[in-house]
């Protein structure tokens, strides 16, 4: 059985760091792309970022370029989101997801996802 | 606002058909993207419904359907179930923005 589970979800003080992390169970790890996605409190879903089954791609969306890093251990199955300079928009439930299609593909898999919460 | 654009909401009675537009651009559907749909229920997370413009994923009932032409796509459900009620996401990939972008959502209420 194909198990995705978030952790690392926490509040934090605008201008702060977090570390997200998705530990991965029941298929292959090395041969999926990864990706966060993320829903902020009543809203819709929005990609945040993508890596893919070797580690050596990634990809992020304009909104978090340059404060998030994806980074994979296909070692341990686990992927983990390092988030700095955290804003009070960036504030959502962040899922994980697997994707046998590479990183264009569908989202195959989804975790239950972990709430990060920005505020002062 | 989001890439690819759904209608807020569709409602039907049960036992009907209703389908859910998911418009584009010639850079993301219309450039021959892939489309996928998922369905969340509230506090839980989405689950894959439709992948590849119009493929079902083992389990999900063919009730569901997708098709695609030019920059649109669409999500049929046919035999509007009550358990249906759920919001619905269209999802691509855009070459203008190199990222993966979603739907708004479409919340599908059953009469």
């Amino acid at each position: 059985e194909v198990q995705l589970v978030e952790s690392g979800g926490v509040l934090v003080p605008p201008g702060g760091s977090l570390r997200l992390s998705c530990a991965a169970s029941g298929f292959t790890f090395s041969t999926y792309a990864m990706s966060w996605v993320r829903q902020a409190p009543g809203k819709g879903l929005e990609w945040v970022s993508g890596i893919g089954g070797s580690g050596g791609s990634t990809h992020y969306a304009d909104s978090v370029k340059g404060r998030f890093t994806t980074s994979r251990d296909n070692s341990k199955n686990t992927m983990s989101l390092q988030m700095n300079s955290l804003r009070p928009e960036d504030t959502a439930v962040y899922y994980c997801a697997s994707s046998a299609g590479g990183l264009i593909g569908s989202f195959d898999y989804w975790g239950q996802g972990t709430l990060v919460t920005v505020s002062s | 606002q989001s890439v690819l654009t759904q209608p807020p909401s569709v409602s039907g009675a049960p036992g009907q058909r209703v389908t859910i537009s998911c418009t584009g651009s010639s850079s993301n559907i219309g450039a021959g993207y892939g489309v996928h749909w998922y369905r969340q229920f509230p506090g839980t997370a989405p689950k894959l419904l439709i992948y590849d413009n119009y493929n079902r994923p083992s389990g999900v009932p063919d009730r569901f359907s997708g098709s695609k032409s030019g920059t649109s796509a669409s999500l049929a459900i046919t035999g509007l179930q009550a358990e249906d009620e759920a919001d619905y996401y269209c999802q691509s990939y855009d070459s203008s923005l190199s990222g993966l972008v979603f739907g708004g959502g479409t919340k599908v209420t059953v009469l």
